[in-house]
């Protein structure tokens, strides 16, 4: 079956823009979370959603953002970009069944942003 | 909150050796922890979960242990070959819910030749 997509792979942006990023989980997963990986900080937890509905929410200013459509697919969206942005974004997808099914993750290969 | 800690940034063993990395969590006692391997430029992919009730888990060259006591949990690569260099990352429920992880920064294993 396929795997976790994310759109696009690369994307360049400079201060000040917004940038919106893409998600398809695979297929039965109502489950995407996101999270933000640096070198400095590893990866960091942003957000999960389900059922269109966000459940979780990690330690990130409100310009980070992100919604869920009926067809499980997720977007984030950053806005204002800061330098400190550019990261390696992952998404991952589980059936979300928290401690029953233990919510193994599978990703994405990400989407590396560069902010200018 | 949650917090995870991977002790060592780098560990670089022979092949051959048995590599032994370590996760430490603090807070409170998860059900379940989970490690996952990553390659540079890809994303995570899981290897292992071991529940609370389980001391130990294996698959084959791969064993993992759970120290609730200890808050810690231990991955071991036996017999550790080139292709097993990689960043291993322990993940632990954000809370009691289970329904989001999150990540200890990761441990860089390099087994040299």
């Amino acid at each position: 079956k396929a795997g976790v997509t994310q759109t696009p792979r690369y994307l360049i942006k400079t201060r000040g823009q917004q940038v919106t990023l893409s998600c398809s989980p695979i297929s039965g997963h109502r489950s995407v979370s996101w999270y933000q990986q640096t070198p400095g900080q590893g990866l960091q937890f942003l957000f999960e959603y389900f059922s269109e509905t966000q459940r979780n929410k990690g330690n990130f200013p409100g310009r980070f953002s992100g919604r869920q459509f009926s067809n499980s697919r997720s977007e984030m969206n950053v806005s204002t970009l800061e330098l400190g942005d550019s990261a390696l974004y992952l998404c991952a997808s589980s059936l979300g069944q928290g401690r029953t099914g233990a919510n193994v993750l599978t990703f994405g290969a990400g989407s590396r942003l560069t902010v200018l | 909150s949650q917090k995870i800690e991977q002790n060592s940034e780098a560990l670089n063993i022979q092949e051959g050796k048995t590599a032994t990395l370590t996760c430490n969590y603090t807070n409170y006692s998860p059900a379940y922890l989970q490690w996952y391997r990553q390659d540079p430029g890809r994303g995570p992919v899981f290897l292992l979960l071991i529940r609370e009730n389980e001391k130990e888990k294996r698959k084959e060259r791969l064993k993992v242990t759970f120290d609730t006591t200890l808050k810690q949990s231990l991955f071991h690569i036996t017999a550790s070959q080139p292709a097993d260099s990689a960043t291993y990352l322990c993940a632990l429920e954000l809370d009691q819910a289970g329904t989001a992880l999150i990540f200890g920064k990761g441990t860089t294993l390099s087994v040299s030749s």
